[in-house]
């Protein structure tokens, strides 16, 4: 079992749908959770940082931590096709090393 | 976030060969940085932690006398692929850390190997 687990996708909505993007995970010492994406051909760019569990908006993009479920959730609100990517979440205990998902391939059409 | 810039953006060679990759932070002092290669439709594979002034730590299965990771000042680490092959083609990609719970990533730097 992978330490994190997330969707593959490849996921398809329409433009302005409300998208969910999710990781599970089993280590439960991670504190540190972000979301990042990552545009074809490009390095990531963080777009979420949240410590331990709880919610954290930024514009259209809420990430939200639920520790006792080992769940971690990116919404996207009145999704873009600028959105489109592969949105990577990430986790990490303090001081070891930034654990990945597999990333999730997010597809918005106009 | 910090700011990471790659050089070169691409760079394609010929087998044999060796080639270096710069990564600099624009904005921050970074004591450490990291290297990553990321194969398509994969995600992230850490390769080494850079550290300034002493020597990489390498993950497992890497090689470190393939994968030359210099950190010589806060500011610029470089990873050198030595006699590269076609299996070394893939998105190399850097790192530094923030306030060292989290991550901000270079562009990338796309390499083939012909």
């Amino acid at each position: 079992q992978k330490e994190v687990e997330q969707d593959p996708g490849p996921l398809s909505v329409p433009e302005g749908a409300i998208v969910s993007l999710n990781c599970t995970y089993s280590n439960s010492a991670f504190q540190y959770f972000m979301w990042y994406r990552q545009y074809s051909r490009k390095g990531p760019e963080l777009l979420m940082y949240t410590y331990s569990s709880g919610n954290k908006e930024d514009g259209r993009f809420t990430a939200q931590v639920d520790k006792s479920s080992k769940y971690i959730s990116l919404f996207i609100r009145d999704s873009q096709p600028s959105d489109s990517a592969t949105y990577l979440c990430a986790m990490k205990e303090p001081a070891q090393k930034l654990v990945f998902g597999q990333g999730t391939r997010l597809t918005i059409n106009p | 976030g910090a700011v990471v810039s790659q050089h070169p953006s691409w760079v394609i060679c010929k087998s044999g060969t060796s080639v270096k990759i710069e990564c600099r932070s624009l904005d921050f002092q970074a004591t450490t940085m990291f290297w990553y290669r990321q194969f398509p439709k994969q995600s992230l594979m850490l390769m080494a932690t850079s550290n300034e002034g002493s020597k990489a730590t390498y993950e497992q299965g890497v090689e470190k006398d393939k994968f030359l990771i210099n950190h010589a000042s806060l500011t610029l680490s470089t990873l050198t692929v030595t006699s590269a092959h076609p299996e070394d083609s893939s998105f190399y990609i850097c790192s530094e850390t923030g306030n060292q719970e989290t991550q901000y990533f270079g562009p990338g730097t796309r390499l083939l190997v012909l």
